[in-house]
C-alpha cells in the first residue's frame, strides 16, 4: 500500500500570514497533487507535479504557490493567507507503472484561517 | 471543463442491502472512471476503476459504464455497517496528464 504523509495534521492560522503543508511519499511515485476539499464541492486540484522540480497549475490555484524539491516532498505554500482558504487539504502521488491514473491520498490537514 | 455529477447525496440502507450509487461525466473521451471510499477524518481510498463499457466485478462491488449515455454507477452487494462511508466518482482526464475530476460525492450509512 502507497504511503503519503502530511503535516501538520491541524494548523490555524491568522489572515494575512504564510502556511506551508507539507507532503511526503516513499513510493518513488513521479505524480503528486494537492487538493482540497469543500462541503458540497468536492475534491478540487490546486497544483500538481510530474516529478522533482516540476508544477504544474490545477484547477484553482490562485493564491497558492507549490513546491516539489526532491521525488519525495511537495508542500503548498499560502503567501497571504485568507480566510476563504480555511479547508481539508489532501495530498495525493501517483504514476505506477501499471496504473497510471491511480492516486493514493494522505490522511489530510484541517487549516483554519481566522 | 469536464463535469462529474453523483446522485443521490446520501443514501441510509438496512445492512444486508445492495446499494447503487450513479454518476454521470460529460467528456465521453475520458479515460478510466474511478471509485474512491472516504471514511470520515480520512483521505480518500481507491476502491475500483472501469475504463471500457461493460461491467466490472471485484469481490462485492460491481461497476457498470456506459459511454454513450456517460454513466457509470457502482453496487455494492450485501452492504456492511464498515461500508459506511463517502464514496467519490472521478474522472481521470483524457489530457495524459493523469488528473481527476472528482463529483462531490454519496454518503452512505448502513444500519445495523
Amino acid at each position: 500500500e502507497a504511503a503519503v504523509t502530511q503535516s501538520p495534521r491541524n494548523k490555524v492560522a491568522v489572515t494575512g500570514g504564510k502556511v506551508t503543508l507539507s507532503c511526503n511519499q516513499t513510493n518513488n511515485h513521479n505524480n503528486m497533487y494537492w487538493y482540497r476539499q469543500d462541503t458540497g464541492h468536492g475534491l478540487r486540484l490546486i497544483h500538481y507535479s510530474y516529478g522533482a522540480g516540476s508544477t504544474e497549475k490545477g484547477d484553482i490555484p490562485d493564491g497558492y504557490k507549490a513546491s516539489r524539491p526532491s521525488q519525495e516532498n511537495f508542500s503548498l505554500i499560502l503567501e497571504l493567507a485568507t480566510p476563504s482558504q480555511t479547508s481539508v487539504y489532501f495530498c495525493a502521488s501517483g504514476g505506477d507503472r501499471e496504473n497510471q491514473d491511480t492516486q493514493y491520498f494522505g490522511p489530510g490537514t484541517r487549516l483554519l484561517v481566522l | 471543463q469536464e463535469k462529474v455529477q453523483q446522485s443521490p447525496e446520501s443514501l441510509i440502507v438496512p445492512e444486508g442491502a445492495m446499494v447503487s450509487l450513479n454518476c454521470s461525466f460529460s467528456d465521453s473521451a475520458s479515460q478510466s472512471i474511478w471509485w474512491y471510499q472516504q471514511h470520515p477524518g480520512k483521505g480518500p481510498k481507491a476502491l475500483i476503476s472501469i475504463f471500457s463499457n461493460g461491467n466490472k466485478k471485484e469481490g462485492r462491488l460491481t461497476v457498470y459504464l456506459n459511454r454513450a449515455s456517460l454513466h457509470v454507477s457502482l453496487h455494492i452487494k450485501d452492504s456492511q455497517p464498515s461500508d459506511s462511508a463517502v464514496y467519490l466518482c472521478a474522472v481521470s482526464l483524457s489530457s495524459g496528464s493523469w488528473q481527476l475530476i472528482f463529483g462531490s460525492g454519496t454518503q452512505l450509512t448502513v444500519m445495523p
